[in-house]
């Protein structure tokens, strides 16, 4: 059975600061993997979609990588701002054979201080 | 383009009501979804569709039904509500090439339908 795991649950870092989000997930037989941001009492947003055969996905500020031998994810954000204040999950998906679903893990609360 | 749109977006039920979370999507999406969120859990699959008229179980479907009749619609019913029901629910959709083969997804979510059951 897949299972996804992100730690930390939650982080609170200073405006400025760089940091690094990790998901781990405990199967390496995914089809790819998908970080997404959800604010509160909202939908989620997908932010990168990396698909198995890569190794990182950047958009902005924005870097995610993937090892997907040794089940690992990890979400940069550069010069976090406090607009980046959100929960980040990430989520994998599956192969045909079961079912092609994405299994999330439980998120990671940020919050950027000014 | 409206994107996912998620009726109602709040919803209190008594115990062993029934009722249906309404979805509808405008961008001509194959695949269609319905997760439930608890508080601090990631989601869970309930539902899933890769086209019209086929809907297959997800992790935790009992006390759920969904059909799809449309491509753009895919609504979820609860027949006998129960506390443990009582969650935010997400409709997403997501576009994949060749029908049910696997594809570069990209989900797209619906704001969300928060319910409670008492």
């Amino acid at each position: 059975k897949q299972e996804v795991t992100q730690i930390p649950a939650a982080l609170s870092v200073p405006e400025g600061e760089n940091l690094v989000l990790n998901c781990s997930f405990t199967d390496s037989a995914i089809y790819n993997l998908q970080w997404f941001r959800q604010d509160p009492g909202k939908g989620l947003t997908s932010l990168l979609l990396i698909q198995s055969s890569q190794r990182e996905q950047t958009s902005g500020r924005l870097n995610a990588s993937l090892d997907k031998s040794s089940g690992r994810s990890t979400l940069y954000i550069a010069a976090s701002q406090p607009g980046d204040s959100a929960t980040y999950l990430c989520a994998v998906r599956r192969g045909m054979e079961y079912g092609n679903k994405l299994v999330f893990g439980a998120g990671t609360i940020l919050r950027v201080k000014s | 383009n409206a994107g996912v749109t998620q009726t109602p977006k709040f919803r209190i039920l008594k115990i062993g009501q029934s009722m249906t979370l309404q979805c509808a999507q405008d961008m001509n999406h194959n695949y269609m979804y319905w997760y439930r969120q608890d508080p601090g859990m990631g989601l869970k699959l309930i539902y899933y569709s890769v086209g019209a008229g086929i809907t297959d179980k997800g992790e935790v479907p009992n006390g759920y039904n969904v059909s799809r009749s449309t491509t753009e619609d895919f609504p979820l019913r609860l027949e006998l509500a129960a506390p443990s029901q009582t969650s935010v629910y997400f409709c997403a959709s997501s576009y994949s090439p060749g029908g049910r083969k696997a594809g570069a997804n990209v989900l797209t979510f619906g704001a969300g339908s928060r319910l409670t059951v008492l």
